[in-house]
């Protein structure tokens, strides 16, 4: 059975500090992306990585993929409000017939002043 | 302005009944999904469709059913054999299915079994 886990499930952290959320799947693949959600919103994508060793970043977040390892780091630098949301990553396996995604349990992140 | 709309945004369902949520999209992309998303949890695949007139099952079919006679839409039906279909239920799109393409979400529909 294929798995996508995130850690920490539940994030409190405060403004200004660092922190990185971690996505660990079980199958191969080198097509890994990250979302964030918004109470009751749909899915933002924030994040496509489509090789080993990919590295995006977009204002305080940074993104990065190493698919020897299987896993998938999601960095946030300075923290401010604004980023507060539930993060998932989704992986889509190369052992697809389709383009599938498997998506990790989320992260819900709160930033406090 | 391109984009994936659903409707409705909300719906109540009786037990017993069968319901259809809508999904549009005006991307010109060749693949559809549906997932489903439960309280605190990530989403679940229902179905996808690859082309028109073709979709496969995802992880959780049982109790669903879709259609694509139209590249522009892919609507789900929950069916009475759903047992516990309260959810919030997103419709994605992609470019195509062959691996590597990003899938975009539409505004989704929470669904209430009164």
């Amino acid at each position: 059975e294929l798995k996508v886990e995130q850690n920490p499930l539940f994030l409190s952290m405060q403004e200004k500090k660092n922190y990185t959320i971690y996505c660990n799947y079980s199958t191969t693949s080198d097509r890994l992306y990250w979302y964030r959600q918004d109470p009751g919103k749909s899915l933002e994508s924030l994040f496509v990585l489509l090789s080993n060793g990919a590295v995006k970043q977009e204002g305080r977040l940074m993104a990065s993929l190493d698919t020897k390892a299987r896993l998938s780091t999601l960095h946030i630098t300075a923290a401010v409000h604004d980023l507060s949301a539930t993060y998932f990553c989704a992986v889509d396996p190369l052992s697809n017939t389709g383009n599938q995604f498997y998506f990790g349990t989320g992260t819900s992140l709160t930033v406090i002043p | 302005d391109g984009g994936i709309t659903q409707s409705p945004k909300y719906l109540f369902r009786k037990e017993g009944q069968n319901v259809t949520l809508s999904c549009e999209q005006n991307l010109n992309h060749d693949a559809m999904y549906w997932y489903r998303q439960d309280p605190g949890q990530g989403l679940r695949l229902i179905y996808y469709s690859q082309i028109v007139n073709d979709f496969q099952k995802g992880d959780i079919a049982e109790g669903y059913s879709v259609s694509r006679e139209k590249k522009e839409s892919f609507p789900l039906t929950v069916t009475s054999a759903q047992k516990n279909p309260t959810a919030f239920y997103l419709c994605a799109s992609s470019i195509g299915a062959g691996g590597g393409d990003e899938q975009f979400f539409g505004p989704g529909t929470r669904l209430t079994v009164l």
